[in-house]
């Protein structure tokens, strides 16, 4: 049992380049959700999903795009990238909340990105 | 919508020492809460979950955290602090009523001094 991989673990990117992380979760969630991490700001959400082919923002969803083509697959996008992109990307998934007693997110290990 | 504020980015304890976490929450309904821990370089880990089944509610490692929702507080507690308890503290809420997306306070930083 995988859990949530994410891919890749590391990247550096120049800017104006564009990539596209991967998360990937084997446990039949329903939601999934996309994180940066910055020192002292805590998680903030990019985006997240409800579910196989939805997506929604979240508090800094722009210089991003997401697919949910799959459910368990959450595909995060940069088109263009910027030094303001350069973080720690964590990808999230959990079952739909209050619906089942289990309703906690897991976490994959983070994808470190500088933007140079 | 829902959020949480964590008091104090940074907390330093003696081992062997309390340890309190502050979390205030902010949510029109009644919220899940959750403490998540971060090692150095890791990712996230669940300490431990309030689904209103019981206030007071004991995670791994030791921890415990009371709900109580006339101070809108889900304060994270651990009797005696050890080195090992040495990383960062996230708080986080998710409710129900609109979009029920899991949304993090900004963390706080235990360090454990021998």
């Amino acid at each position: 049992n995988a859990g949530v991989t994410q891919t890749p673990k590391f990247r550096v990117l120049k800017t104006g380049q564009s990539m596209t992380l991967l998360c990937a979760q084997d446990m039949n969630h329903e939601y999934m959700y996309w994180y940066r991490q910055d020192p002292g700001m805590g998680l903030r959400l990019i985006h997240y999903s409800v579910g196989e082919g939805t997506t929604a923002k979240g508090e800094v969803p722009d210089g991003y795009n997401v697919s949910r083509l799959k459910k368990q697959n959450f595909l995060l996008g940069l088109e263009s990238a910027a030094p303001s992109q350069t973080s720690v990307y964590f990808c999230a998934s959990s079952y739909k909340p209050y619906q089942v007693p289990n309703t906690e997110a897991f976490f994959g290990q983070g994808t470190r990105l500088t933007v140079v | 919508a829902q959020s949480v504020t964590q008091l104090g980015s940074h907390v330093s304890v003696s081992e062997g020492a309390l340890v309190l976490l502050r979390c205030n929450y902010s949510s029109s309904v009644p919220p899940y809460l959750f403490w998540y821990v971060q090692y150095p370089n890791q990712g996230l880990q669940l300490l431990l979950k309030y689904t209103s089944a019981a206030t007071l509610v004991k995670g791994i490692n030791g921890f415990e955290a009371e709900f109580k929702k006339s101070e809108t507080s889900f304060h994270l507690t651990k009797p005696s602090a050890h080195m090992s308890d040495a990383a960062e503290y996230f708080c986080a809420v998710i409710s129900s009523g609109g979009s029920e997306k899991l949304v993090f306070g900004k963390g706080t930083k235990l360090t454990v001094n021998p």
